[in-house]
């Protein structure tokens, strides 16, 4: 079965900073979804990549899908108090839209 | 216009219990999927329905656990005899279409989730 690892589990930044959070998987993806999960809420969905090297970008968001379609990763640029949440990467597995998830990571973003 | 709602949004029940929660999605949306979310985890699928079949119900843990979905809109899971360990948040998600190749492209879009507590 296909596993994601998401890292870091955790992350504070300063409001401003830059950071990253990477998603790798144990088999090739065949699409990889970022979702975004704040407190007692759904997951919204941020963006989906397919395509090897493919890159996607939201207002300060932008994710990648690696060449080897093994990896992804999710980039905020100048974070703010709004981009605190949990990150989630999510792969579609099986003949179905079905998704497997990462653990998630945790972001705070002080002020 | 109105997103995926699911109700209760918090269930407390004692163990032994049978609960159902349920999930309203968008209007018009065939494929209908629930997942389940313990803490500090990310969710897992539990069962997928397109129209009113259960197209995949690998993920149900046991037969405690059963779903339907009698007119291919509502859905209601259902879980019988309660366990302490099944608290968790029932999450529901809808999409256009489920059916695809490998590499499906069809948006989920989440409901807010149940948050079912097992005491």
């Amino acid at each position: 079965s296909q596993e994601l690892e998401q890292s870091p589990q955790s992350l504070i930044v300063q409001e401003g900073k830059n950071l990253t959070i990477n998603c790798t998987s144990s088999k090739t993806l065949y699409g990889l979804y970022w979702y975004k999960q704040k407190y007692g809420e759904g997951l919204i969905f941020l963006m989906m990549l397919q395509k090897g090297g493919e890159e996607k970008s939201h207002e300060k968001i932008t994710a990648k899908l690696d060449e080897k379609k093994q990896q992804s990763s999710l980039h905020i640029t100048a974070s703010q108090p709004s981009h605190a949440g949990i990150y989630l990467c999510g792969a579609p597995t099986g003949g179905y839209s079905t998704l497997t998830f990462g653990k998630g990571t945790m972001l705070l973003v002080s002020p | 216009g109105a997103g995926v709602s699911q109700t209760p949004s918090n269930k407390v029940t004692e163990k032994g219990k049978y609960v159902e929660l349920r999930c309203d999605p968008i209007s018009g949306h065939t494929a209908l999927y629930w997942y389940r979310q313990s803490l500090g985890q990310g969710p897992e699928f539990l069962i997928y329905f397109q129209g009113t079949g259960a197209a995949d119900d690998s993920g149900l843990p046991n037969d405690r656990f059963f779903a339907v979905r009698p007119e291919g809109s509502v859905s209601t899971l259902k879980i019988q005899r309660t366990e302490r360990g099944d608290s968790a948040v029932y999450l529901c998600a809808s999409s256009d279409n489920g059916v695809a190749s490998v590499g499906g492209t069809y948006e989920q879009y989440f409901g807010p989730g149940t948050r079912l507590t097992v005491t």
